[in-house]
């Protein structure tokens, strides 16, 4: 079956500390996205990638650092400059095209703590 | 800038009975995309259903469907016959074109719906 993965399901981080966030995805999407998700509130953008070796900051980029070596895969490091890391991080996926909708397809996301 | 309003921070529903969830939008563009994503207390943000700016129907996908009413700027999601799995939480966002050609969603602040039975 094809779909988005994301690890560990819950982390915990002490302060100071750089986590990895893992994100994959088999469906053969050009573009991935990472979302953080603050309770009761929508999400917002942290980073996105149309290509591999390309990636463009979001709108709450500062913190955060992620790369594209592969199609398939898009880790986001969590970095000690993130001053209130903690949060839900979603990862998406999506196929983009002048005719297509550009749905994004999401992960089941990591639940970040900061001790 | 785009922006995505959901007025209700909460709604109850009876099993078997339909739900309207409201969605209003800003934007300038002419041509846009309007999402609806479901997030049950598990997290994981599943996909509904789509509108886009120039389809002429009002969208459907099963006990789904998009009261679109583009003069109001307006993308209500309709649930029709509600089951207990209904209870979640209910995002509409917005597709914004940035430049270069890339896509990004903004979301709304979501409303909660709690199917009783």
């Amino acid at each position: 079956d094809g779909g988005i993965t994301q690890s560990p399901k819950y982390l915990f981080r002490k302060e100071g500390q750089n986590v990895t966030l893992s994100c994959e995805q088999n469906l053969n999407h050009d573009a991935m996205y990472w979302y953080r998700q603050d309770p009761g509130q929508g999400l917002r953008l942290i980073y996105y990638s149309q290509i591999v070796n390309d990636f463009q900051k979001g709108d709450i980029a500062e913190g955060y650092s992620v790369s594209r070596e592969k199609k398939e895969s898009f880790p986001l490091t969590v970095t000690s400059a993130q001053k209130n890391p903690t949060a839900f991080y979603l990862c998406a996926s999506s196929f983009p095209g002048l005719s297509t909708p550009d749905t994004q397809y999401f992960g089941p996301g990591t639940r970040l703590t900061v001790l | 800038a785009q922006k995505i309003t959901q007025t209700q921070p909460g709604m109850f529903v009876q099993e078997k009975e339909a739900v309207t969830l409201d969605c209003t939008y800003d934007t300038s563009d002419q041509s846009y995309g309007l999402f609806w994503y479901k997030q049950p207390s598990s997290g994981e943000m599943i996909f509904l259903i789509y509108q886009g700016s120039y389809d002429e129907q009002n969208a459907t996908e099963g006990r789904y469907s998009l009261n679109f009413q583009k003069a109001r700027k307006s993308a209500n999601l309709v649930i029709s016959a509600s089951q207990l799995g209904d209870s979640a939480m209910y995002f509409c966002a917005m597709r914004e074109l940035f430049s270069g050609g890339y896509n990004k969603l903004i979301f709304g602040a979501g409303t909660r719906l709690a199917v009783h039975p």
